[in-house]
């Protein structure tokens, strides 16, 4: 099972982007990236995935590297509201084409006034 | 509005009794996945289904019971066998199908007392 590592911990003035790195270096070729947030108490919230390509949606971007061992998310102007713990996770795959997201300890994205 | 409802969201137990946690979903989602949470952690996979009246052990399911009779309705009962079920727990939807991810419900917060 791919697995992902990331720092546990950044921080980022408001109104700067912030950039999560993620190093997902056992990802197999068919593999997604996603990403998720996790505001104190609440339930994760879906930002964004990608399998190759880069991808932007609203609320961010997806650099993948070209090797897929690595990514990034850019959040562009990030505000106090993005605090929060972000999760890069690899989507493993089960049988009958369905899958499971399995969770890391992910980053702990603070944003200073 | 679709989502997904967990109740209650702060439940307390006593040591040796039985508990169910409530989560439904009216996504028309097919399928349904339990996730624990404890402090400072990410999340840990109990049990999952992907169709009704079916299904699997996560990474953690020792102590604990589900049911898939609806397919909007996954209960988790969390039995005396588990040896500590304090912690946050997070009920999850999404389709065979659908590559946008989990819908998350907001989270049922257990202590034992």
């Amino acid at each position: 099972d791919a697995k992902t590592t990331q720092p546990p911990s950044m921080d980022c003035a408001e109104g700067r982007a912030a950039n999560l790195p993620c190093n997902h270096s056992t990802i197999s070729g068919n593999e997604y990236v996603y990403w998720y947030r996790q505001i104190h108490s609440q339930g994760p919230q879906y930002i964004i995935h990608g399998l190759k390509n880069n991808e932007t949606n609203e609320m961010a971007s997806l650099i993948i590297t070209e090797d897929r061992k690595s990514s990034t998310l850019i959040l562009p102007h990030a505000t106090l509201r993005d605090t929060a713990v972000y999760y890069c996770i690899v989507r493993l795959a089960l049988m009958d084409s369905s899958y499971k997201l399995i969770f890391g300890s992910g980053t702990r994205l603070l944003v200073r006034p | 509005d679709g989502g997904i409802t967990q109740s209650p969201k702060y439940l307390f137990r006593k040591e040796g009794q039985n508990v169910t946690l409530s989560c439904e979903q009216n996504l028309n989602h097919d399928a349904m996945y339990w996730y624990r949470q404890d402090p400072g952690q990410g999340l840990r996979l109990i049990y999952y289904s992907q169709i009704v009246n079916d299904f699997q052990k996560g990474d953690i399911a020792e102590g604990y019971s589900v049911s898939r009779e609806k397919k909007e309705s996954f209960p988790l009962t969390v039995t005396s066998a588990q040896k500590n079920p304090t912690a946050f727990y997070l009920c999850a939807s999404n389709t065979i199908s659908n590559s946008y991810g989990y819908t998350f419900g907001s989270g049922t917060r257990l202590t034992v007392v």
